[in-house]
Formats: structure tokens, sequence, C-alpha cells
């Protein structure tokens, strides 16, 4: 069955350093991939989605790789910041527009 | 853009009584929307696809006469939790697709409900 693999452990980055996330899946070959964010107590929030057919995406901060052949994306965050301390989740398309979701990873970001 | 709202945000109610969550898109149309329920620290588990003018898909393991969805026009789907159990306590979660947003599955999330049952 599709399979997706968020690291569960808590990962702890220092102010100003690159975080970065890591996402990998099995059983599947999806044509796109998403990350969202996620604070407690709230809803996710979409981030960014990359296609099969690219290699990178950026949005200011935000960089997300996807290795089709590895089966593996990661999320950067560059220059982190406390306010980017949150759950970040990814997920894959599954069809009829229906998501399959990691269990996220939780950043944590130290001044 | 793309703003989803949940109502309530919190509800706290008897066992067996019915509890009703709505979830608008305001600034775009949602022919699909999607229903989760998250326990802590867990993935979001998808319990049905709401599609405007028909009948919800619901995933393995849900209860359709339990968890009562209406998606009546392309603003709106309602998710009514009835003769609610404490096992049904937990944070509800809906979610919309833009309807014009081309091919992509890119949903956008209200704030959650967080039920409890009494």
């Amino acid at each position: 069955s599709q399979k997706i693999e968020q690291n569960s452990e808590a990962l702890n980055i220092q102010e100003g350093k690159t975080a970065t996330l890591t996402c990998n899946y099995t059983n599947y070959s999806p044509a796109y991939l998403q990350w969202y964010r996620q604070d407690p107590g709230r809803g996710p929030v979409f981030l960014l989605l990359i296609r099969e057919n690219e290699k990178e995406k950026r949005k200011e901060r935000l960089k997300v790789t996807f290795d089709t052949t590895l089966k593996q994306s990661l999320f950067h965050i560059t220059a982190s910041q406390p306010a980017d301390s949150a759950t970040y989740l990814c997920a894959l398309t599954k069809g009829n527009y229906q998501l399959i979701w990691g269990a996220g990873t939780k950043l944590i970001i130290k001044p | 853009g793309a703003v989803v709202s949940q109502h309530p945000s919190r509800v706290i109610c008897k066992s067996g009584t019915s509890v009703k969550i709505e979830c608008r898109s305001l600034d775009f149309q949602a022919t699909t929307m999607f229903w989760y329920r998250q326990f802590p620290k867990q993935s979001l588990m998808l319990m049905a696809t709401s599609n405007e003018g028909s009948k919800a898909t619901y995933e393995q393991g849900v209860e359709k006469d339990k968890f009562l969805i209406n998606h009546a026009s392309l603003t709106l789907s309602t998710l009514t939790v009835t003769s609610a159990h404490p096992e049904d306590s937990s944070f509800y979660i809906c979610s919309a697709r833009d309807s014009g947003g081309g091919s992509t599955d890119t949903q956008y999330f209200g704030p959650g409900t967080r039920l409890t049952v009494l």
C-alpha cells in the first residue's frame, strides 16, 4: 500500500540556520507533492506544490526538492526564525483530488 | 485568497446528542470538499469526500449514518455527528479544493473544530 514517512522526532534548529525536513514515500509515483504547515489546534496551511517534472521549487525562504528516483522530497527553510516553529506535513496526490498525508515533523527553532 | 471558514471552532456536547459543523469557502467555489479528523500527534485521517450536489464518498470504516455530510452549494458543506459518543471526541478539519484551480489537488483548510463529547 502507499506509504509516506516523515521523521517523527522533533527537529531542533538554531535560529538563522537552515532547517531541512524529509519526506519519503513508497509504492507510489505521484504526479506532484505538496508541503503544508500546521500549528497546534489549527488546520494545515498550504505552502508549496512541486510537480514530478520539477526538481526544485522556491518561495521566499522556502525550497522544496523532489527526487522521483529516490522517492523523496526535501523541504528547506533558510534563515530560520522562531516563528517557523510548527509541524510540517507532506502530502501526495492519491487521485480523485484526494491526498495521502504524512504524520508530519515538528520543527522547533530556538532563539 | 482561498480562505475556508469552519464553525464552530469548539463544541462540547452531551453523549447522545447531534452536532453540526459547517465548512465554507469564502472567496472561491469548491465542488469538492473533504472532511478529516485528527488525533493528537497523528496524521490527518480522511473521513469522506463531499461533492456538491451528490452523495458523499466515505472512507472505509467511517459510518455514513453517523457522520452525515451535506454539500448543498458550491461554498458550503456540513458534517453532522449524530448520536455523539465520547469516542467521537476529536479535532475535525474540513478542506476545500478550488474548482477554478486547475488540475492540482491543493486543498485549503478550515481552522478546525474541537469536539468534546461528555
